[in-house]
């Protein structure tokens, strides 16, 4: 067990419709990253969030949006979904020590299906 | 966009046997991490080696970097069935020296250990 917790763990949802992907961080850790995983594409980063603010953004569409509140949980917002945006959503959280850059742990993720 | 870049994109070999994986980069890193993905699950942290480290050992694993030549290599030995899974590099994006943080996967090697 990681300590980072994804929910919900599957989402079947249709065209044109908008879900919120849900992540909680390890205890203590400051840094929140999202990626896609897809067959063709791999694990695609998209965005990622440290103490609240966004620090680095990735291939993030602008239908998708993410925050990181207070409390440190993070939440991906995807909208207006097509077909292929159908992926594994993974969340992963660092301690994030500066400069050095140090291991991301990942949460088991989220199985999006667009229909 | 793709930083890191495994080779083979797949491998199978007989329990007891090691395996090589090998990742190639673009740019210039601060650290580098192996991960390991069980299908379909959560990424999990391997081993981290920094830019100044040449060689780094974690039990089974044995990981090298040349940064002049921007490739890392990976070594399981006397792998195991339970080895099976999907082995990607990540590197972390540069910013004036210091790292961003954010983690660029590669597509990974699938290694299948058969017993």
């Amino acid at each position: 067990d990681s300590g980072v917790t994804q929910t919900p763990k599957h989402l079947i949802t249709a065209t044109g419709q908008r879900v919120t992907l849900r992540c909680s961080p390890r205890s203590g850790d400051l840094s929140v990253y999202w990626y896609q995983q897809s067959l063709d594409q791999g694990l695609q980063f998209l965005i990622q969030y440290y103490n609240g603010e966004e620090r680095a953004k990735g291939n993030i569409l602008e239908r998708f949006s993410a925050q990181q509140f207070p409390d440190l949980h993070s939440e991906l917002n995807l909208s207006s979904l097509e077909l292929g945006d159908s992926a594994l959503y993974f969340c992963a959280s660092s301690a994030d020590r500066g400069w050095l850059g140090t291991e991301a742990f990942f949460g088991q993720g989220t199985r999006l299906t667009v229909v | 966009s793709q930083q890191g870049e495994e080779d083979p994109q797949a491998l199978s070999i007989q329990e007891g046997e090691n395996a090589t994986m090998n990742c190639s980069y673009k740019t210039s890193i601060n650290n580098l991490q192996w991960y390991r993905q069980n299908s379909g699950r959560g990424l999990v942290h391997l081993i981290l080696i920094r830019s100044n480290e040449r060689e780094k050992h974690s039990g089974r694993l044995r990981v090298t970097l040349d940064t002049s030549k921007k490739s890392s290599s990976l070594l399981i030995t006397a792998s195991r069935a339970a080895d099976t899974a999907s082995y990607f590099c990540a590197t972390d994006a540069t910013d004036y020296g210091g790292s961003q943080g954010n983690l660029i996967f590669g597509k990974g090697t699938k290694l299948s250990v058969k017993p």
